[in-house]
């Protein structure tokens, strides 16, 4: 069973770029070609909010909201995908999700979630 | 973008009684609907896809109906472990995928 861990620091400045990558086990993010893998948020105390979705082959969908702010990109070599958010405000404090989107005709919802990372955003 | 409006924001239920949780899209979203639990502390897990199937494992006290633009998430009999935020997902038009803000379910 495929399973997501978020990693990197929990801390990062105003006007930096928070960092995080996703690891992927059990499971080779190469191995379908119905799966995306992406980055959702929560504010604490907040709802959901879905950043962005790779696929294996570099193919993006990124939020239009946060797409001037955004990169993701993916290391299959490593079984990794990654998150990077420039900028930075107190208005990015979340915790952050990695989660796999299943792909295709009558598809997208998002299933495995990593544990999840909290990101304050803070001098 | 379609905007998702979930009611009401908290739902105050014994244990043993029905919850029914609503799902309003701001535009059809056909049946590609999702539902998702999320507990304090956790992740957000899959229980429905399509707006009615029920993922491998969830019991059978959830249900999902609907189509369109309204949408319906009822737990037939509340059990202990059901206290958790719900939310609605749609992913009929993107990006982006959308979610709903979310109802807690509280005992009563």
């Amino acid at each position: 069973q495929v399973q997501l861990q978020e990693s990197g620091p929990g801390l990062v400045k105003p006007s930096e770029t928070l960092s995080l990558t996703c690891t992927v086990s059990a499971g080779s993010i190469r191995s379908s070609s119905t799966y995306y893998w992406g980055w959702l948020r929560q504010p604490p105390g907040k709802g959901l909010e879905w950043i962005g979705s790779i696929y294996y082959t570099g193919n993006i969908n990124y939020n239009p909201s946060l797409k001037s702010r955004v990169t993701i990109s993916v290391d299959t070599s490593k079984n990794q995908f990654s998150l990077k958010l420039s900028s930075v405000t107190a208005a990015d404090t979340a915790v952050y999700y990695c989660a796999r989107r299943t792909h295709g005709s009558e598809r997208g919802w998002f299933d495995p979630w990593g544990q999840g990372t909290l990101v304050t955003v803070s001098s | 973008e379609i905007v998702m409006t979930q009611s009401p924001a908290t739902l105050s239920v014994s244990p043993g009684e029905r919850a029914t949780l609503s799902c309003r899209a701001s535009q059809s979203v056909s049946s590609n609907l999702a539902w998702y639990q999320q507990k304090p502390g956790q992740a957000p897990r899959l229980l429905i896809y399509g707006a009615y199937n029920r993922v491998t494992g969830i019991p059978a006290r959830f249900s999902g109906s609907g189509s369109g633009t309204e949408f319906t998430l009822t737990i037939s009999s509340l059990q202990s472990e059901d206290f958790a935020v719900y939310y609605c997902q749609q992913y009929n038009n993107w990006p982006p995928w959308t979610f709903g803000q979310g109802t807690k379910v509280e005992i009563k």
